[in-house]
Formats: C-alpha cells, structure tokens, sequence
C-alpha cells in the first residue's frame, strides 16, 4: 500500500523561505499534490506535479520531485504570516485506487 | 459556481446517538470522497462513491459506518452508535469523471466537524 510521510512542524521567520519534505514508498505514484489547509477549513489545492516531471515553478511556489529517493519538496519564496497553515503532501496512482493518499501534514508557522 | 458543500458543519452528538452528514459535490463532478481527520492527524481515506455504486469502500470501518450516494441528492455519511473516538472532521471531496478528471486533483468541502460527548 501506499504510505506518505511528512515532519510535523516547520518554523521560519517572515521573509525566508519555507521547505516542506515528503516521502511517499509507492514508485507508481503518478500524481503529486500538495494542498493547504488554514485552521478551520478544508483542504485547497495549492500545486501538483506529475511524476515525469522533476521541477515545477508557480509563483512563489517551487515543487521539486526525486523519484529515485521518492521525495517531494515545496519550497515557499518570502514566506508571509498568511503562509502559516497546515500543508500536506498527496499521491495518486494512474490506475486502480482513484482516491489520494495524504501525509500527515507540517504545520507551518511563520514568526514575524 | 459553487464549490462542494457539507452540512452540518458542526455536529454534537452523544454516545450511542446516530450521526448523518451530507455532501453535495462541485455541479458537473460525480465522483465522491470521504476523508476523516482526526485532532492534531493527517486525512486518512475513507470510501470512494460515484452515483449509486461504492467504489472503494477500502478505508470504511466494518461496522457502524456507512456511506451512499443515491441517483438524486446529496451523500450522505452515516455514523451509527457513535463513540467518542468518532469525534472527528469528515471532509468531502469531489472530481470529474472520465477524461474530464485532468490532474486527478480533488476538491474539499470545508468539513463536518463531529463532537460525541
């Protein structure tokens, strides 16, 4: 089956940038996602990547894929206290299961 | 065009009760999921239903819990004799169905936050 690991809790300060690792185990992960959810509210889709890419840029937003160590990153430029929120990590197969399976999450805070 | 809609989005019951939440997919999606986030937790996946069939029901608990999603009207989660360890946020998400599904991504309701006193 397939298992997505993330570390917890992640502090920066405002105006740094914020990196988010994630491992998933599962090599036919074909979609890869990550999302953010603010307290309180459901999850938003914040960027995603297929797995024939290793490099995805979106503003401040930059997802790196390894597929050899199975490792994902989202790096956040300039970090803001609106950044602060909860970010996880997903994954889905091209076949079979259609539902995403989600890390734990890392709970970002940013410190003024 | 609205996004997925749950209700209630909170809900108190006490242990023994039955507990119902409902979900209204994005218009156009047909493809329905139920996710449970327990306190300080990550999503863990629950069932996957498209209209009137259950797709994968792989993350369901065997027993008290169910889910539908009928021809006409919303899906509907159903917690039966709840306990405290069901105290949780139910989120719902929907996608497309066939080639519209595009990426694959999933979109979230803001969650049915259950509390079993």
């Amino acid at each position: 089956g397939e298992d997505v690991e993330q570390s917890l809790f992640l502090s920066v300060r405002e105006g740094d940038s914020s990196v988010i690792n994630c491992t998933y185990t599962d090599s036919s992960s074909t979609y890869l996602y990550w999302y953010k959810q603010e307290p309180g509210a459901g999850l938003q889709l914040l960027t995603y990547i297929f797995s024939n890419m290793d490099m995805k840029q979106d503003q401040r937003l930059t997802v790196l894929l390894n597929k050899k160590d199975k490792h994902l990153s989202l790096r956040i430029a300039d970090t803001q206290t609106g950044d602060s929120a909860i970010y996880f990590c997903a994954v889905r197969r091209d076949t079979g299961r259609r539902a995403l399976t989600f890390g734990s999450g890392t709970r970002l805070q940013v410190q003024p | 065009n609205a996004g997925v809609m749950q209700n209630p989005r909170h809900l108190v019951r006490r242990r023994g009760q039955e507990a119902r939440l409902r979900c209204s997919p994005m218009k156009g999606h047909s493809h329905v999921y139920w996710y449970r986030q327990l306190p300080e937790e990550g999503l863990k996946f629950m069932v996957y239903l498209q209209k009137e069939n259950i797709i994968d029901e792989s993350g369901m608990p065997k027993e008290r819990f169910s889910a539908e999603f009928p021809k006409e009207g919303p899906s509907i989660l159903r917690i039966q004799q709840v306990v405290r360890g069901d105290s949780a946020a139910y989120f719902c998400a929907s996608s497309p169905a066939g080639r519209a599904m595009g990426t694959g991504e999933l979109f979230f309701g803001e969650g049915s936050r259950l509390t079993v006193l």
